[in-house]
């Protein structure tokens, strides 16, 4: 049982080139989210999926664009980087039972660089 | 809308010292409170949670009561060890919120032997 993984660790990019972040989770999970973490600020949602083929903005969604075609991933993608978006990248899964006690499991992260 | 307001770090003790994390909030409704760690290089990890006023969490030694009337939910330990050098995060989540967890800024903390 592997829970939450991420791909890849870490990433260069210059400005404009695009790329995707792939996160998996094996333990059948309903909800997953994506979030960035950056310095003084926390973790910010950037989108969330509440099932398979479902997708929502978070707070802080633009430049990104996501994914969920199966229910054990979910796809970041940055279509146009800017260096604004260097940053660390997490995926975080939970099982979706509406309680309020429901519990997000994250992933290790993916560090991003755009120069 | 809702908010959560840690003390800033970093925060410096030594082993065996008492530590106390404050943590505020404001929310709209009724919310679930958390306390997330992450340890370096890693990704978080639930530490304890509490979804009513006066609900104690507790885990690996740490405690935080939920105070409605303060809208705190400070994080305590009696006696620090150099293992639990990392950073802290409190959270909540609304009802009827998808899940969705609102994180303070996070803490850091730095226990020397």
């Amino acid at each position: 049982n592997a829970g939450v993984t991420q791909t890849p660790k870490f990433r260069v990019l210059k400005t404009g080139q695009s790329m995707t972040l792939l996160c998996a989770q094996d333990m059948n999970h309903e909800y997953m989210y994506w979030y960035r973490q950056d310095p003084g600020m926390g973790l910010r949602l950037i989108h969330y999926s509440v099932g398979e083929g479902t997708t929502a903005k978070g707070e802080v969604p633009d430049g990104y664009n996501v994914s969920r075609l199966k229910k054990q991933n979910f796809l970041l993608g940055l279509e146009s980087a800017a260096p604004s978006q260097t940053s660390v990248y997490f995926c975080a899964s939970s099982f979706g039972t509406l309680q309020l006690t429901d519990t997000q499991y994250f992933g290790p992260g993916t560090r991003l660089t755009v120069l | 809308g809702n908010s959560v307001t840690q003390m800033e770090g970093p925060v410096t003790l030594s082993e065996e010292a008492f530590l106390t994390i404050n943590c505020t909030y404001t929310a709209t409704g009724y919310p679930s409170l958390f306390w997330y760690v992450q340890y370096p290089g890693e990704g978080l990890q639930l530490l304890l949670k509490a979804t009513k006023a006066d609900d104690k969490g507790s885990n690996k030694g740490f405690e935080a009561t939920y105070r409605k009337e303060t809208t705190s939910f400070h994080l305590e330990k009696g006696s620090v060890q150099v293992s639990d050098s990392a950073v802290y995060f409190c959270a909540l989540m609304e009802a009827d919120s998808w899940g969705k967890l609102q994180f303070g800024a996070g803490t850091q903390v730095v226990v020397t032997p």
